[in-house]
């Protein structure tokens, strides 16, 4: 069963850092391009960021460009974001995905509020 | 450039069917789609990919009562026998070089 598990969410101030984690399971983590998705309170979905299987090509949406990066580490399965200077419109449901170019496996999410 | 166009609310009472639609932008209209679902205060659930002659492969576990099928630039979601846990944001999606873009995203309403 595929499994992907976020974590590292959390209350943060603006201009803040903050690295979530994904921790997938259940597939050939290796094998897949990997996503970063968010959800901001009360509107759709909004794609941030992708990385390719072997990590050699990162995509962003233009409006973390410069502040935020993707990243994985295959040896242990795992899918990462750094956020840094972090913005109140950053405030977000952020979740995990695999692939989404045709079957797609998503996590539950986990939530960053950029606050003082 | 790659946009998807969603109506924001559909819906259709108990029993009944449903066809949500998604438009691709000018110069997309071969391109293929995911639909996932949204549950309310749940994450996204994908349910399918269609491409552009109709064909479509759901994701594990996705009733029969839930279709997609295309016509030019349009690919659809239909519902049919709709259930009340069928309530939902209902999200297309696509894919080009490197990039995933979704739709605004359609809310059912099963009366």
């Amino acid at each position: 069963e595929v499994q992907l598990v976020e974590s590292g969410g959390g209350l943060v101030q603006p201009g803040g850092s903050l690295r979530l984690s994904c921790a997938a399971s259940g597939f050939t983590f290796s094998r897949y391009w990997m996503s970063w998705v968010r959800q901001a309170p009360g509107k759709g979905l909004e794609w941030v960021a992708n990385i390719k299987e072997d990590g050699s090509e990162e995509y962003y949406v233009d409006s973390v460009k410069g502040r935020f990066t993707i990243s994985r580490d295959n040896a242990k399965n795992s899918l990462y974001l750094q956020m840094d200077s972090l913005r109140a419109e950053d405030t977000a449901v952020y979740y995990c995905a695999r692939d989404l170019k045709g079957e797609a496996y998503w996590g539950q999410g986990t939530l960053v509020t950029v606050s003082s | 450039q790659l946009v998807l166009t969603q109506s924001p609310s559909a819906s259709a009472s108990l029993g009944a069917s449903v066809k949500l639609t998604c438009t691709l932008s000018s110069g997309h209209s071969s391109d293929a789609i995911a639909w996932h679902q949204q549950q309310p205060e749940k994450g996204p659930r994908y349910l399918m990919k269609l491409n552009s002659d109709g064909s479509h492969s759901k994701g594990d576990g996705i009733p029969d009562r839930f279709s997609g099928s295309s016509s030019g630039a349009e690919r659809y979601l239909t519902i049919s026998s709709l259930q009340s846990e069928d309530e939902a944001d209902y999200y297309c999606q696509t894919w080009g070089t490197g990039i995933r873009v979704f739709g605004g995203g359609t809310k059912l309403t099963v009366l």
